[in-house]
């Protein structure tokens, strides 16, 4: 069944650092991956998501990419603060008719002031 | 809209007895899904509805695991008798168009099965 990989699992980098997260998919049907943010405590939360017929998406300090052809997307987040620190998953679609999303394990990111 | 709704936040339970969970989708969303998150396993797909039919119950662990939705705006997942290993955190959400969307979460709800 659709697989989704994603590394690494924990992340610590020094304020004002970049972070990178990847993952892997497998279902080459799918055609969208968000990415949630889960602070201690609290509901996941979509911080930004792409769709298959985009590259590259932006936001502010943090961006994704996609290539499809390697099944491969990744979040990036630049000039990291306290506050980024949380567990970010990516998640992908199933194909065809579906509903559901497939998430990753999750990567624990600690951004150190 | 006061987002996806669960009750109770917090279920503290002795083993053998009977839990149900609830959950109010945000309204107009025809898709809703509850999933399971441990530390060991992340984030699991339980069962996902489409307007209020069940989709897909693949990823539900064992009989003693049940889910329905009677309406649109409500939905239980129940789970009898309960085991220890059935503490975990559990997520309803729901979403607009299912898996191409969105899928906005509940606050969870913190089971303990003692």
């Amino acid at each position: 069944g659709e697989n989704v990989e994603q590394h690494p699992s924990t992340l610590s980098v020094q304020e004002g650092d970049s972070a990178v997260i990847k993952c892997t998919y497998s279902d080459s049907a799918s055609n969208y991956f968000p990415w949630y943010k889960q602070e201690l405590g609290k509901r996941p939360q979509l911080i930004i998501d792409i769709r298959s017929n985009v590259g590259e998406k932006k936001d502010q300090r943090i961006a994704v990419t996609l290539n499809k052809t390697a099944k491969h997307f990744s979040l990036h987040i630049t000039e990291t603060q306290p506050e980024d620190s949380a567990v970010y998953f990516c998640a992908a679609s199933l194909g065809g008719s579906q509903g559901n999303l497939i998430f990753g394990k999750g990567t624990k990111l600690s951004v150190k002031p | 809209d006061a987002g996806v709704i669960q009750s109770p936040r917090h279920e503290v339970t002795e083993m053998g007895q009977e839990v149900t969970l609830r959950c109010k989708p945000i309204s107009g969303h025809d898709y809703l899904f509850w999933y399971r998150q441990t530390m060991m396993r992340g984030l699991e797909l339980l069962i996902y509805f489409n307007n209020n039919v069940p989709i897909d119950d693949s990823g539900m662990p064992e009989d003693r695991f049940s889910a329905k939705m009677p309406n649109a705006s409500f939905s239980t997942l129940k789970i009898q008798p309960s085991e220890p290993r059935d503490s975990a955190v559990y997520f309803c959400a729901s979403s607009f168009q299912g898996g191409n969307t969105e899928a906005f979460f509940g606050q969870g709800t913190r089971l303990t099965v003692v």
